[in-house]
């Protein structure tokens, strides 16, 4: 594809349930990011991965939350024990290396925690 | 800590009138600039972008911004605005180094009205 895809469009949960969230970056990208969009909030960095570095975390909110890239390519994002200010559009983004360079954002994955 | 501030955060304007988005933001060092834009349903797309060289930076749709680093700016500008820039803008900066994570500011909604 040519752009990034991410999978579900939209999750609705229960309170305590956990979710995983699904990103497909551009080929050849070899930085991953995770952002959050919050009502009012503006967009909130989670994290990111380059390549075969460790990944930079510094922005996920709580140990509920952890992520994984497979093979420097998918990505998934884990959410355990849903809360309700869980509720947010969860944001991918790809781009090549180097600070500089376009990130490219997929549609999104609209999270409700009931 | 990197933050942006976007002061406008709704700004209404009939179709030709003149646009000027404020950017500021806090950070010493050397930084890339960048505005986004998140057109009604559709993905985050990149406007235009700064990293060095000519301060004033044109972008797509005419629109272009101007970085004065002694005040910390990166406003947005277009001329005439069309009801087709409709949309959310985000102000966005990343450190000029490896670490690639962008903060956002809260974003601004402008409407054109026909």
């Amino acid at each position: 594809g040519a752009g990034v895809s991410q999978s579900p469009s939209n999750k609705v949960t229960e309170k305590g349930k956990d979710v995983e969230l699904r990103c497909d970056p551009i080929s050849g990208h070899t930085a991953l990011y995770w952002y959050r969009q919050s009502l009012g909030q503006g967009l909130e960095f989670l994290i990111y991965f380059q390549g075969n570095s460790a990944p930079d975390k510094s922005g996920l909110p709580s140990d509920r939350f952890s992520a994984e890239r497979t093979g420097g390519s998918v990505s998934t994002l884990t959410i355990q024990r849903t809360q309700q200010e869980d509720s947010a559009v969860y944001l991918c983004a790809s781009s090549l290396a180097l600070s500089y360079n376009e990130q490219f954002f997929g549609p999104g994955t609209r999270l409700t925690v009931l | 800590a990197q933050s942006v501030s976007q002061h406008n955060h709704h700004v209404i304007l009939s179709e030709a009138a003149s646009l000027e988005l404020g950017c500021n933001y806090s950070y010493g060092g050397t930084v890339n600039l960048f505005w986004y834009v998140q057109y009604p349903g559709q993905h985050l797309q990149l406007l235009l972008k700064y990293f060095s060289g000519d301060p004033l930076v044109k972008g797509i749709k005419g629109f272009e911004a101007e970085f004065i680093k002694s005040k910390f700016s990166f406003n947005l500008r277009k001329p005439s605005v069309q009801w087709s820039d409709t949309a959310e803008y985000f102000c966005a900066v990343n450190e000029n180094t490896g670490f690639q994570k962008l903060v956002f500011g809260t974003g601004t909604r402008l409407l054109v009205s026909p």
